[in-house]
C-alpha cells in the first residue's frame, strides 16, 4: 500500500497568514494526488486534484503543487472558515489512501 | 442536484453483518459514466476507502477488509448498498456513501474504478459493540 504522511499535523495561524500543508508519498504516484477539506462533523470536500487543479467553485487562494513524492497545499491569504482538517489521497494505485491530516485552526 | 443518503443501524453486535444502503437522488446510478462507493472514517484510522462500485456491478475493494465486504447496486431503486460481515470494535466509524466527481484533463485517477470523490452523503456513525 501507498502511504501519504501529512505535516504538520496541526497548525495555528492567523487570518491572512499564507498556510502550506505537505504530504509525502511512500513511493512515486506522479501526479494522481487530491486534497480535501473537512469540517467537523461534514463529509469532507473536494479541493484539488491531479496535484494541482482546482475544482470548481474552490476559492482561488487554495493551490497545490507538486509530482512524485512531495505534493504541497497552500492557501495563500487565509481566512475565518478555512478552519478544519485538510487531507491528501492517493489516486495511483488501490488501495486508495488518505493522509492522516492536518488541523488548520484560526489565532 | 445529486445528493447522497445512507441508511443502517446505528449499532451493531461484534461477529453479525452490518448492512448500509446509500440513497441516490437527483441523478440517475445508470445514467453516467461514474463508480460509486463507500469510505469510512474513525478516530484511530483517518479515512479509509472501503471500495468502489459501477452500476454495471463491477467492484473494487479495499485488501485489507478480505472477503468481510461486499458492495451491490440496485439500479431500480438507484441505490446502492454495503455488507461488512464479521464485524469488530475497529469497524467503528462514520460511514459515508460517495461518488466520483467530475474531472478535467490527466491524472484525476489511475486506478480503474475512479475514487476521486466529488459528492458524500452526510454520513451514518456505527458502532459496533455488544
Amino acid at each position: 500500500d501507498i502511504q501519504l504522511t501529512q505535516s504538520p499535523s496541526s497548525l495555528s495561524a492567523s487570518v491572512g497568514d499564507r498556510v502550506t500543508i505537505t504530504c509525502r508519498a511512500s513511493q512515486g504516484i506522479s501526479s494522481f494526488l487530491a486534497w480535501y477539506q473537512q469540517k467537523p462533523g461534514k463529509a469532507p470536500n473536494l479541493l484539488i486534484y491531479a496535484a494541482s487543479t482546482l475544482q470548481s467553485g474552490v476559492p482561488s487562494r487554495f493551490s497545490g503543487s507538486g509530482s512524485g513524492t512531495r505534493f504541497t497545499l497552500t492557501i495563500s491569504s487565509l481566512q475565518p472558515e478555512d478552519f478544519g482538517s485538510y487531507y491528501c489521497q492517493q489516486l495511483r494505485s488501490y488501495p486508495l489512501t488518505f493522509g492522516g491530516g492536518t488541523k488548520v485552526e484560526i489565532k | 442536484q445529486l445528493q447522497l443518503q445512507e441508511s443502517g443501524p446505528g449499532l451493531v453486535k461484534p461477529s453479525e453483518t452490518l448492512s448500509l444502503t446509500c440513497t441516490v437522488s437527483g441523478g440517475s446510478i445508470r445514467s453516467s459514466s461514474y463508480y460509486w462507493g463507500w469510505i469510512r472514517q474513525s478516530p484511530g484510522k483517518g479515512l479509509e476507502w472501503v471500495g468502489s462500485i459501477f452500476y454495471s456491478g463491477s467492484t473494487y475493494y479495499n485488501p485489507s477488509l478480505g472477503s468481510r465486504v461486499s458492495i451491490s447496486v440496485d439500479t431500480s431503486k438507484n441505490q446502492f448498498s454495503l455488507n461488512l460481515r464479521s464485524l469488530i470494535a475497529a469497524d467503528t466509524a462514520v460511514y459515508y456513501c460517495m461518488r466520483d466527481s467530475d474531472c478535467s484533463g490527466g491524472y484525476c485517477f489511475a486506478t480503474p474504478g475512479g475514487g476521486l470523490v466529488g459528492h458524500w452523503g452526510q454520513g451514518v456513525l456505527v458502532t459496533v459493540s455488544s
